[in-house]
């Protein structure tokens, strides 16, 4: 079974650095796309980014370029999302997903659980 | 940037009837590169449709895409009791990829 499995809840404060994880099984790690979504509270989903682990092509949405870092592990079947200095407006659910073909061109399955990131004072 | 705008925002239907929700593209979604997903409270999103049309494994054959170039359609026959939950239209042929504001389904 293809699996994400993320990292649990953080709860933080501003100004802090932060780096959650995202590991896959049950499919060749190195071979396929994942990507990176946020959700705010009562919000939709923003697509952040996504990366190949086979050799660490990244790519990111403007919105987020500068603000986060992708990176992935392969020797461990982990991706990562990371912040270097969280700000309040950084709480939120994030998801990890995987792309469903082996193609930088695909739609997002299956998704990790999420992990709420909580950036509080 | 592609802008994805989902019609209507809250759809209120009763299980049995027939829902029609919309995806609309601010320019023209490279060779139907257009997913559906559904997100019930405290869950992950689930691919429903990909390729405008397709289904996921596993997804119920009530459930069918259709559309091309900027207009989108996610069709659910018959509604399940399992069905209400908030349903979100992405597109993925080009960067930045892009979600839809999504469509809440609720039973009316």
């Amino acid at each position: 079974e293809v699996q994400l499995v993320q990292s649990g809840a953080e709860v933080k404060k501003p100004g802090e650095s932060l780096k959650i994880s995202c590991k896959g099984s049950g499919y060749s790690f190195t071979s396929y796309w994942i990507g990176w979504v946020r959700q705010m509270p009562g919000k939709g989903l923003e697509w952040m980014g996504i990366i190949y682990p086979g050799d660490s092509d990244t790519r990111y949405s403007p919105s987020f370029q500068g603000q986060v870092t992708i990176s992935a592990d392969k020797s461990i079947s982990t991706a990562y999302l990371q912040w270097s200095s969280l700000k309040a407006s950084d709480t939120a659910m994030y998801y990890c997903a995987r792309h469903a073909e082996p193609s930088s061109i695909a739609a997002l399955a299956p998704w990790g659980q999420g992990t709420l990131v909580t950036v509080s004072s | 940037e592609i802008v994805l705008t989902q019609s209507p925002g809250t759809l209120s239907l009763s299980p049995g009837e027939r829902a029609t929700l919309s995806c609309r593209a601010s320019q023209s979604v490279s060779s139907s590169y257009l997913a559906w997903y559904q997100q019930k409270p405290g869950q992950a999103p689930r691919l429903l449709i990909y390729g405008a049309s397709s289904r996921a494994t596993g997804i119920p054959d009530r459930f069918s895409g259709s559309g091309s170039g900027t207009d989108f359609t996610l069709t659910i026959s018959r509604l399940e009791p399992e069905d209400f939950a908030v349903y979100y239209c992405q597109q993925y042929g080009s960067s930045p990829r892009s979600f839809g504001q999504g469509t809440r389904l609720e039973i009316k």
